[in-house]
């Protein structure tokens, strides 16, 4: 149950995009598709908004985006917005969970 | 409005034990595999447990042994029941409610449990 890696930290100007990637090391992201991802604020709960590698929950803004290619899945959030900053996890599931290390992202 | 509620959390000493409650509304909480995910200060978001509706239940390698899940349909809430504290158990204790297959769409504001002599 090895946490998959993340960057410590992505960075970006407001309107730009950035993408983090989430890569399986013990845990294979390869055959499954359930990933998930998750943004929290300080002191706030996580909050869902990637799941099913790609799926969007109601509500969330289509500027986030998920894909999975082979051993890794990632997040892009285009049109970044100063609301964006904060903390993103991944999640995979295969029967247990397992997140990311997290990545934490500035809004320059 | 979908609302989970955790309580029971504190200061323990290392060894000691601890029972946290999750009381949750807003959904037919029967139905739904309900998990427990900690994050220790500062740091990242760790899956601990998870018992589905027909009470198949999971554990983290880390808590195994130690902690017991738990369910109570007719009250509606979710228990972890923490045994052999350690100080690295030391974590905001969270309930997330499981979203179709493999994601917690709704989470409680959390319970801060501190193991320290």
């Amino acid at each position: 149950q090895s946490a998959l890696t993340q960057p410590r930290s992505v960075s970006g100007s407001p309107g730009q995009s950035v993408t983090i990637s989430c890569t399986g090391s013990s845990s294979d992201l390869r055959g499954y598709n359930y990933v998930s991802w998750y943004q929290q604020h300080p002191d706030k709960p996580p909050k869902l908004i990637i799941y099913d590698v790609s799926e969007r929950p109601s509500g969330v803004p289509d500027r986030f985006s998920g894909s999975k290619s082979g051993n890794a899945a990632s997040l892009t959030i285009s049109g970044l917005q100063d609301e964006d900053e904060g903390d993103y996890y991944c999640c995979s599931y295969e029967g247990t969970f397992v997140f990311g290390t997290g990545t934490e992202v500035t809004v320059l | 409005e979908v609302q989970l509620v955790e309580s029971g959390g504190g200061l323990v000493k290392p060894g000691g034990s601890l029972r946290l409650s999750c009381a949750v509304s807003g959904f037919t909480f029967n139905t739904y595999s309900m998990n427990w995910v900690r994050q220790a200060p500062g740091k990242g978001l760790e899956w601990v447990s998870s018992i589905s509706s027909s009470n198949y239940i999971y554990y983290a390698d880390s808590v195994k042994g130690r902690f017991t899940i738990s369910r109570d349909n007719a009250k509606n809430s979710l228990y972890l029941q923490m045994n052999s504290l350690r100080v690295e158990d030391t974590a905001v204790y969270y309930c997330a409610k499981e979203f179709g297959m493999g994601a917690f769409d709704y989470w409680g504001q959390g319970t801060l449990v501190t193991v320290s002599s």
